[in-house]
């Protein structure tokens, strides 16, 4: 069964104190892994999909990698409106579904 | 616009009054899905569309059926809602790059 773990469960920084998100996951192989940004009453909203060890990119203050058991979400320098649940899903080969983790809450403070 | 809209965006009702949330999408997307969103659970997967009249089960399909009859439309039927069936949920597109595309949610409480 596919597994997707997210630590922490929520993160509190200073506006930029730079920090890194961790996902652990386990799959029968990994067709891709997603990070998504969600806003409280909103819709996750799509960043990254990374598909083998290796891989990085970047978009702004994010930049994902990726190994062969985790992701890494690294924030350089936040800023309040980055302030958001972070959400990682993995997606196994043959299958469309993607297996989400329950999210990292990040608040950055002025 | 691209978008993905669901109606209504919040709803109560009561046990065993069936129900009906819409789910559009104006991006000709052909991959349309439903998930709920629990706390400590994640979202997970009700049932997934590849195309019109093509539908099967996600992770969690019980209680819930849906349809597909038009590629821009998606509606999610809960037939006989529990208090279980409380949640978060979801509509999804998925574009050929396999980039999903969220709706900004319906919260259903069932008394």
């Amino acid at each position: 069964e596919d597994q997707v773990t997210q630590s922490p469960e929520a993160l509190r920084l200073q506006e930029g104190e730079s920090s890194s998100l961790n996902c652990s996951y386990t799959v029968s192989g990994l067709r891709g892994l997603f990070w998504y940004r969600q806003d409280p009453g909103k819709g996750p909203e799509f960043l990254f999909t990374l598909y083998s060890a290796g891989e990085e990119k970047e978009k702004e203050r994010l930049k994902a990698t990726l190994t062969k058991k985790e992701s890494f979400l690294h924030i350089t320098a936040p800023k309040p409106e980055d302030s958001a649940t972070y959400l990682c899903a993995v997606q196994a080969p043959g299958r469309r579904a993607l297996t989400f983790g329950s999210g990292t809450r990040l608040q950055v403070q002025p | 616009e691209a978008q993905v809209t669901q109606n209504p965006r919040y709803l109560i009702t009561v046990t065993g009054k069936k129900l009906t949330v819409t789910c559009s999408q104006n991006m000709n997307h052909e991959y349309m899905s439903w998930y709920r969103q629990d706390p400590g659970l994640g979202l997970r997967q009700i049932y997934y569309s590849m195309n019109v009249e093509v539908t099967d089960k996600g992770d969690v399909p019980e209680g819930y059926k849906v349809s597909r009859k038009e590629k821009r439309n998606f509606p999610l039927i809960l037939e006989s809602p529990s208090p279980n069936q409380t949640s978060l949920y979801f509509c999804a597109t998925t574009d050929v790059y396999n980039e999903q595309f969220f709706g900004p949610g319906t919260r259903l409480t069932v008394l």
